[in-house]
């Protein structure tokens, strides 16, 4: 069935370092490849999303890349501060409707 | 910038209880969902709405849950008889178009 996986589940960095996160989706027909902030107590916050036909997006200190042909697509954050810290999903959307969400990755920015 | 609204932020509810869960969408917004997140895990879909009608719904939205407009602002999840296993965070979410959903805050639902 659907599926998308995520790694790691929890990620520390420095603050300035890089952190990247990535998922792996099942379904082939999946073209819509949204990534979720979820700060706590909150619900999960759009903060940047790629269509199957775009290979990276970026918007500001973040980036997304898509490989279609394996399936996987990733979150990149550059000069990573305290206030990313928070748990990030990734989802996967086929045809209209659901979302099929990661299994989520806690990250944590050490001043 | 807006927002969805959710009422309430939490709700505790013996087993057996019927609960109603309160949405207000984004005004021009078409699409509504419904998911769950159970603590510490991901969230999962529940159900679409869509020109008055369920779309999609998952595996968990079995007979026991209901969605509803009642009157063109709200959208309501009910679930009519609860259990201990249906304690989680859910969360109503709405969409111009079938992406970039936006999510409300949740209500934490507490099962006793």
């Amino acid at each position: 069935g659907e599926n998308v996986e995520q790694h790691p589940s929890t990620l520390s960095v420095q603050e300035g370092d890089s952190a990247v996160i990535k998922c792996t989706y099942s379904d082939s027909a999946s073209n819509y490849f949204p990534w979720y902030k979820q700060e706590l107590g909150k619900g999960p916050q759009l903060i940047i999303d790629i269509r199957s036909n775009v290979g990276e997006k970026k918007d500001q200190r973040i980036a997304v890349t898509l490989n279609k042909t394996a399936k996987h697509f990733s979150l990149h954050i550059t000069e990573t501060q305290p206030e990313d810290s928070a748990v990030y999903f990734c989802a996967a959307m086929r045809g209209t409707y659901k979302y099929i969400f990661g299994t989520g990755t806690r990250l944590k920015v050490l001043a | 910038e807006p927002e969805v609204t959710q009422t309430p932020s939490h709700q505790v509810t013996q087993m057996g209880q019927e609960v109603i869960l309160r949405c207000v969408p984004i005004s021009n917004h078409l699409y509504f969902y419904w998911y769950r997140q159970i603590l510490g895990q991901k969230v999962e879909f529940l159900v679409s709405f869509y020109n008055n009608e369920i779309s999609e719904k998952s595996e968990i939205f079995d007979d026991q849950f209901s969605v509803e407009r009642p009157d063109g602002s709200n959208f309501t999840l009910k679930i009519r008889s609860t259990k201990l296993e249906d304690s989680a965070m859910y969360f109503c979410a709405s969409s111009f178009d079938s992406d970039g959903y936006t999510f409300g805050s949740g209500t934490r639902l507490t099962v006793v």
